[in-house]
C-alpha cells in the first residue's frame, strides 16, 4: 500500500534560517505529492502540490520538487519566519477508486521558529 | 466565500454514546471526505461522499458512518464509542474530489471519549 515517510521533529530554527524538512514516499503508478501545514488550532491548508515527475510546488517562500527517481518530495525555505512555526504534513494521493480526496499522510513535523 | 465549517468545535461523551458530527462544504463543492487524526495514528482518510453516494472508504469499523445530503453538507455517526475514538475529526471539501481539486479542511471537531 501507500505510504509517506517524514523526518520526525521538531525541528527548532532562528528565524531567518534555511529549513528542509525531508520526505519520502512509497506508491504504485503516479501519485500527486502534497504538503499541508497546520497551526495550532485550527485545520490543514495547502501549502503546495505537485502532480508529475519533475514538478516543483511552490508558494510563500516554500518550495518542493517531486523526485521520482528518489521517490522524495522535501519542503525546503530559503528563511524561515516566526509565523512559519506550525505542523508540516507531507501527504500522497494516487486516485484510486475514483476519487482523489484519499490522502496518505506522513506523521508530520513540527517546526518551531524562534527570534 | 465561506470556509468549511463543522460544528460542533469540541464534544464530550461517554463510552458507549453514540455521536453525530456536521461537516458544511465550501459553497459549489460537491465532495466531502472525513479524516479521524490521533497523536498515536496521525491521520487517516475514513470516507468521502459525492453527489450524496459514498465513493471510497477507509478501514475503520461499520460503527463509523457517514452520509451527504442534497445540498452536499455531509455528517458523520460513530456508534458505541470507545475511549479510542477520542480525536480530532477534519471534513474536507473539494469541487469534484479530482486531482485539480484540492482539499479544503475545516477546523475540526474534538472528541473526547470518558
Amino acid at each position: 500500500g501507500n505510504s509517506v515517510t517524514q523526518m520526525e521533529g521538531p525541528v527548532t530554527l532562528s528565524e531567518e534560517a534555511f529549513l528542509t524538512i525531508n520526505c519520502t514516499y512509497t506508491a504504485t503508478g503516479y501519485p500527486s505529492l502534497f504538503w499541508y501545514v497546520q497551526y495550532p488550532g485550527e485545520g490543514l491548508q495547502l501549502l503546495l502540490k505537485a502532480t508529475k515527475a519533475d514538478d516543483k510546488g511552490s508558494n510563500k517562500g516554500f518550495e518542493a520538487t517531486y523526485r521520482k527517481e528518489t521517490t522524495s518530495f522535501h519542503l525546503e525555505k530559503g528563511s524561515v519566519q516566526v509565523s512559519d512555526s506550525a505542523v508540516y504534513f507531507c501527504a500522497l494521493s494516487d486516485f484510486t477508486g475514483g476519487t482523489a480526496s484519499k490522502l496518505t499522510f506522513g506523521t508530520g513535523t513540527r517546526l518551531q521558529v524562534t527570534l | 466565500k465561506a470556509g468549511v465549517t463543522q460544528t460542533p468545535r469540541y464534544l464530550i461523551k461517554t463510552r458507549g454514546q453514540q455521536v453525530t458530527l456536521s461537516c458544511s462544504p465550501i459553497s459549489g463543492h460537491r465532495s466531502v471526505s472525513w479524516y479521524q487524526q490521533t497523536p498515536g495514528q496521525g491521520l487517516q482518510f475514513l470516507f468521502e461522499y459525492f453527489s450524496e453516494t459514498q465513493r471510497n472508504k477507509g478501514n475503520f469499523p461499520g460503527r463509523f458512518s457517514g452520509r451527504q445530503f442534497s445540498n452536499s453538507r455531509s455528517e458523520m455517526n460513530v456508534s458505541t464509542l470507545e475511549l479510542g475514538d477520542s480525536a480530532l475529526y477534519l471534513c474536507a471539501s473539494s469541487l469534484d474530489g479530482l486531482l485539480s481539486s484540492p482539499l479544503h479542511f475545516g477546523n475540526g471537531t474534538r472528541l473526547t471519549v470518558t
